[in-house]
């Protein structure tokens, strides 16, 4: 079974640019989530996808971040304008299906973002 | 949110020992816990879970505790290896799959 595919791996921009990072989550997982991981820090949930339709985005920045997942499939998050702040890895997860309480989620290898 | 908080921060032990690292959270409706181990540069990956109606689980060397009453979960790791060493996270879930990670406890191992 494949995994959880994110890209690009690495990232380096400088302050003010965006960003987009790309998520495909394992094949028929209806749940996909997005977190930022700071270095030395627990990952921190940013947007929770359930199909095509957000579950909690309670904590995504929404003056600078935004995300999609349009089909229901694979997604995309955006950083616009980044700040220096914004560095970390940032990590795609996918689970089976919300309303199987609770789901294991797998991990993608993440995408570790340097804003100088 | 929940509130969730893990101790040690980290933890040296000497190979064979055992490892402790305890996770208290706040919302009492939480009712998944798991335990996720990641290493330097990768990414975490569940290692145990135990849900609301279970008070223990065992995987080999690693096992969880789960106090609901007082809110707080544990993982048990025995007879440590060196692989042991990376930074453990507990992850309680409540209201539709919400994960909140706490701030992670270092393992160390030594040889």
């Amino acid at each position: 079974e494949a995994g959880v595919a994110q890209s690009p791996r690495y990232k380096i921009i400088e302050k003010r640019q965006s960003v987009a990072f790309w998520c495909n989550p394992i094949s028929g997982h209806a749940t996909l989530y997005w977190y930022q991981q700071i270095l030395g820090q627990g990952p921190k949930l940013l947007i929770q996808f359930q199909n095509n339709g957000v579950v909690d985005d309670s904590q995504l920045p929404k003056d600078r971040f935004s995300a999609e997942r349009l089909k229901g499939v694979d997604s995309t998050l955006k950083i616009q304008p980044a700040k220096l702040e914004d560095s970390a890895v940032y990590l795609c997860a996918s689970s089976l299906d919300l309303d199987r309480v609770p789901d294991t989620q797998y991990f993608g290898p993440g995408t570790r973002l340097t804003v100088l | 949110g929940e509130n969730v908080e893990q101790h040690p921060s980290t933890l040296s032990v000497q190979e064979g020992d055992s490892a402790v690292i305890k996770c208290t959270y706040s919302d009492s409706a939480s009712n998944y816990f798991p335990w996720y181990k990641q290493e330097l540069g990768k990414r975490p990956q569940l290692i145990i879970d135990i849900r609301s109606n279970v008070g223990e689980k065992k995987d080999q060397r690693i096992a969880v505790t789960l106090n609901k009453t007082a809110k707080h979960f544990s993982l048990h790791i025995t007879e440590t290896q060196p692989e042991d060493s990376a930074v453990y996270f507990c992850a309680p879930v409540y209201n539709f799959n919400k994960f909140y990670f706490g701030s992670g406890t270092k393992l160390n191992v030594k040889p």
